[in-house]
């Protein structure tokens, strides 16, 4: 079946220690997003790609970084985790849009949980 | 400031009961209109998609859009203990590749 991979499901970290997570998916879809979740709030947005086109969202912080090497992995890099950055983090991927300013339907990875002690 | 908003709940209905959940949005450019079911613990899974006005439906799912109101729902039919679960609205604002998500209203089927 067609899916959206995360690796690992669950890492622990130290404070300070870079972390990686990853992404991969077989859907073929050229967009990839990381989405950062918090206990009880909603999704929030870190970043995209549309295919190697890098989109940043304007408060997502510096310590968070992306590498998407192809189609079918996307890479999420905490440089210097803090206690803040626990959190779930999913992956998730969608077909470009339909027309502009529109949007296909978006997947997700089952996530990483990420602790930080 | 695009916002989407939802009740947070709990809703409570009994098995069996139709669950009606809300969305309001603000940006009247939207045009893509998304709910995801997440379990505790979970990631949010796709139920459903709507772009135009009016409704659509999908087994015991319904989704609403009223673009003039900027309004968005989602009904279940004949709820199951199993539909307990937060329930995401997710918005395309118009702009861009990207969903803009409410924070989810709680529901919980009671057996």
């Amino acid at each position: 079946d067609a899916m959206v991979i995360q690796n690992p499901r669950y890492q622990v970290t130290q404070f300070g220690k870079p972390v990686t997570l990853s992404c991969s998916q077989t859907l073929n879809h050229n967009v990839m997003y990381w989405y950062q979740q918090k206990s009880s709030q909603a999704p929030k947005l870190l970043f995209h790609y549309y295919d190697k086109d890098f989109n940043n969202e304007a408060d997502t912080p510096d310590n968070f970084q992306s590498r998407r090497p192809n189609t079918s992995f996307c890479f999420l890099d905490i440089r210097s985790p803090g206690l803040g950055d626990a959190a779930m983090y999913l992956c998730a991927t969608s077909r470009s849009p339909f027309k502009r300013g529109s949007s296909y339907e978006q997947y997700f990875g089952p996530g990483t949980r990420l602790t930080v002690t | 400031q695009k916002e989407v908003e939802q009740n947070s709940g709990p809703l409570s209905v009994p098995e069996g009961a139709i669950a009606s959940l809300n969305c309001t949005y603000s940006d009247r450019g939207s045009q893509s209109f998304f709910w995801y079911r997440q379990y505790s613990g979970k990631s949010p899974e796709l139920i459903m998609s709507i772009y135009s006005n009016g409704d659509k439906e999908d087994g015991r799912f319904t989704a609403q859009l009223n673009k003039a109101s900027q309004y968005v729902s989602l009904l279940i039919r004949d709820s199951q203990p199993s539909d307990s679960a937060t329930y995401l609205c997710a918005v395309n604002p118009g702009y861009g590749n990207k969903l803009v998500f409410g924070a989810g209203t709680i529901l919980r089927v009671k057996s």
